[in-house]
């Protein structure tokens, strides 16, 4: 039970370059949310998938993509990144509105050049 | 105004005290609150969670909701320099979109 698999964990980029950020969970979890966090700026909301089927836009989303593949998975597109994209990344799940159990993976660290 | 609010800090408090932070948030028919704990360079660890209004206590830390006065706050008793870290208040949203904002966080540091 590995829980919220992201990767890659650290990715250097060029800019206009693009790249994919994968997340897995095997808790059959409903919702999956992607944040980033900057120094001093907390978590915010990028996108966010509230059951599978389903995307919405978090705080954010400019300059983002997701797509919510399966229940398990939900990706992060960054189609051309800039130097503004340079974040920690952080995937995570819950099961159900109400529930005491938001679930987050390692993260996934991105410097963009 | 910011969907969730908190003081940046940090706050710093010795060893043995208590540590108080709040948290306000705009959204009316939010419904669930939560308090995170992260230590520099890991990801966040749910500390509580919190859905009716009053106190709830687990260990040395309670957590308190009045959702007439949109107020969240996390009591650390007996602070240690362990619990130096900066604390994350979320909220869940209403509506039912599973909306989850966080706050920009509150580093704490415990000095001995």
């Amino acid at each position: 039970n590995a829980g919220v698999t992201q990767t890659p964990k650290f990715q250097v980029l060029k800019t206009g370059q693009s790249m994919t950020l994968q997340c897995a969970q095997d808790m059959n979890h409903n919702s999956m949310y992607w944040y980033r966090q900057d120094p001093g700026m907390g978590l915010r909301l990028i996108y966010y998938s509230a059951s599978e089927g389903t995307t919405d836009k978090g705080e954010v989303p400019n300059g983002y993509n997701v797509s919510r593949l399966n229940k398990r998975e939900f990706s992060l597109r960054l189609e051309s990144a800039a130097p503004s994209q340079t974040s920690v990344y952080f995937c995570a799940s819950i099961p159900k509105e109400g529930a005491n159990v938001l679930t987050f993976g390692a993260g996934s660290r991105l410097t963009v050049l | 105004q910011k969907e969730v609010e908190q003081n940046s800090g940090p706050l710093s408090v010795p060893e043995g005290a208590i540590a108080s932070l709040n948290c306000t948030y705009s959204d009316r028919g939010s419904q669930s609150f939560f308090w995170y704990r992260q230590y520099s360079g890991k990801s966040p660890e749910l500390i509580m969670s919190i859905y009716s209004n009053g106190d709830k206590e687990d260990g040395r830390f309670t957590a308190q909701l009045n959702k007439a006065s949109q107020y969240v706050s996390l009591l650390i008793r007996d602070s240690q320099p362990s619990d130096s870290a900066t604390y994350l208040c979320a909220v869940l949203l209403g509506g039912g979109y599973n909306k989850l904002i966080f706050g920009a966080g509150t580093r704490l540091a415990v000095h001995p």
